[in-house]
């Protein structure tokens, strides 16, 4: 079945530490996107990136780093895991062709920084 | 950037209407998104406007005032199973979504 998928679904770390959270998409869409989602605040861009090989930041991207590789993987790297950092994240991917074309996202991974 | 603002919370009846507010400024504005999304899922695509007027797809309608940067969404016959967050997200020329906080539907019985 076509989709996104994230890895892991959730998780729970030590401050300090690295982590990476996955993400595959299998649509063959040109974009991809990661936001984190914290209450009341909705989702927030922290890093996209609209073609392989190329990357920008978004709303929240300090602490994160990301790659694309290739058209299907959007690694997100927090290099030195904080608190602040605890929250739902969500990769999502679209077509970037204009009109009605919308994201699609994956199933998240919920992170908890402690 | 964008400012979107939504209501954060609306209770309504099973069977009644419900129509969720979104107001927002842009600085390039390519189309307003609204998705739903239940709790503890991701969120999924409800409507798209990018002209002026009324987008109607079976009980859910969204409208669009690009003068106003104002735009609302509504949910006719409204079931359980629209007691979700809903979601107005804007897109701005380099296809960036930038979204509001989202508003909470609680549908009573």
């Amino acid at each position: 079945i076509a989709g996104i998928t994230q890895a892991p679904t959730s998780q729970i770390l030590a401050a300090g530490r690295r982590m990476t959270l996955r993400c595959t998409q299998d649509m063959r869409h040109n974009a991809m996107y990661w936001y984190r989602q914290d209450l009341g605040l909705g989702l927030r861009l922290i890093h996209y990136s609209n073609t392989a090989g190329t990357t920008g930041k978004g709303e929240v991207p300090d602490g994160y780093s990301v790659s694309r590789a290739n058209t299907d993987d959007f690694p997100l790297t927090l290099a030195s895991a904080v608190p602040s950092q605890t929250s739902v994240y969500f990769c999502a991917s679209s077509r970037l062709a204009g009109g009605p074309d919308t994201q699609y996202f994956g199933p998240g991974t919920r992170l908890t920084v402690l | 950037g964008q400012n979107i603002d939504q209501p954060t919370e609306m209770t309504a009846t099973e069977g009644a209407i419900v129509q969720i507010n979104c107001t927002y400024q842009t600085s390039g504005f390519n189309g307003l998104f609204w998705y739903q999304q239940h709790a503890g899922e991701a969120p999924t695509f409800l409507s798209y406007n990018v002209l002026d007027g009324l987008e109607e797809k079976g009980r859910f309608s969204s409208f669009l005032s690009r003068s106003k940067g104002y735009s609302y969404l509504l949910l006719k016959e409204l079931q359980m199973k629209d007691s979700a967050s809903y979601l107005c997200a804007v897109r701005d020329s380099d296809y960036k979504l930038s979204f509001g906080a989202g508003t909470t539907v609680t549908v009573r019985a």
